[in-house]
């Protein structure tokens, strides 16, 4: 079975440019979470998707946002890059139901972004 | 505000010696907790995880105490092996109101010497 897989793998944007990032999850999970993880805040969570609907967000601005497509496969956005932005962003898939207990959490290798 | 901390930046270990790496948190919401391995340039790896209806959890080398009336969380690696050598994450989730959601730590870097 294929794991979380995300593309690109590194990236290089300078500031004021827009990124998109990609991640396809394990067949047949339907959530897929992103996390963000930087050296000085750890890792933190940005928002999940279920069934192409944002189920949770975590506290960023509203210049990071996503989708999910009917094939479960997510997508997210950063627009207006700051040199803060710089990361690497990770994608962790489930099925999403059921309870956490049912919903071991399966992380992609992450795109490192880096912002000049 | 940071709801789980891991106190510890790094710990060292003799191979074959028990590493304890130890978990804090704050939100009396959190019921599943779980640990993560990760190595460099790679995503992190689920070890093990404990729901707060229990104190224990054991799998194999790798053992999870919770004690909930200190909201302290601890993974016990026996015996430890070069192998292990990576950065431990202890994670938090409160599926009723928060979903699939985790709260991480800072990450533990534990390196066990041969």
């Amino acid at each position: 079975k294929a794991g979380v897989t995300q593309t690109p793998r590194y990236l290089i944007k300078t500031r004021g440019q827009q990124v998109t990032l990609s991640c396809s999850p394990i067949s047949g999970h339907r959530s897929v979470s992103w996390y963000q993880q930087t050296p000085g805040q750890g890792l933190q969570f940005l928002f999940e998707y279920f069934s192409e609907t944002q189920r949770n967000k975590g506290n960023f601005p509203g210049r990071f946002s996503g989708r999910q497509f009917s094939n479960s496969r997510s997508e997210m956005n950063v627009s207006t890059l700051e040199l803060g932005d710089s990361a690497l962003y990770l994608c962790a898939s489930s099925f999403g139901y059921g309870g956490l207990k049912y919903n071991e959490q399966f992380f992609g290798p992450g795109t490192r972004l880096t912002v000049l | 505000d940071q709801q789980v901390k891991q106190n510890s930046p790094s710990l060292s270990v003799q191979e074959g010696r028990i590493s304890i790496l130890n978990c804090d948190y704050t939100n009396s919401m959190f019921d599943y907790f779980l640990w993560y391995k990760k190595y460099p340039a790679e995503g992190p790896t689920f070890l093990i995880s404990i729901s707060s209806i229990k104190d224990k959890n054991e799998d194999g080398r790798f053992t999870v105490f919770l004690n909930k009336s200190a909201k302290h969380l601890s993974l016990h690696i026996v015996p430890s092996q070069p192998g292990d050598s990576a950065v431990y994450f202890c994670a938090a989730s409160a599926w009723e109101t928060s979903g699939s959601r985790l709260t991480f730590g800072e990450g533990t870097q534990l390196t066990v010497n041969p």
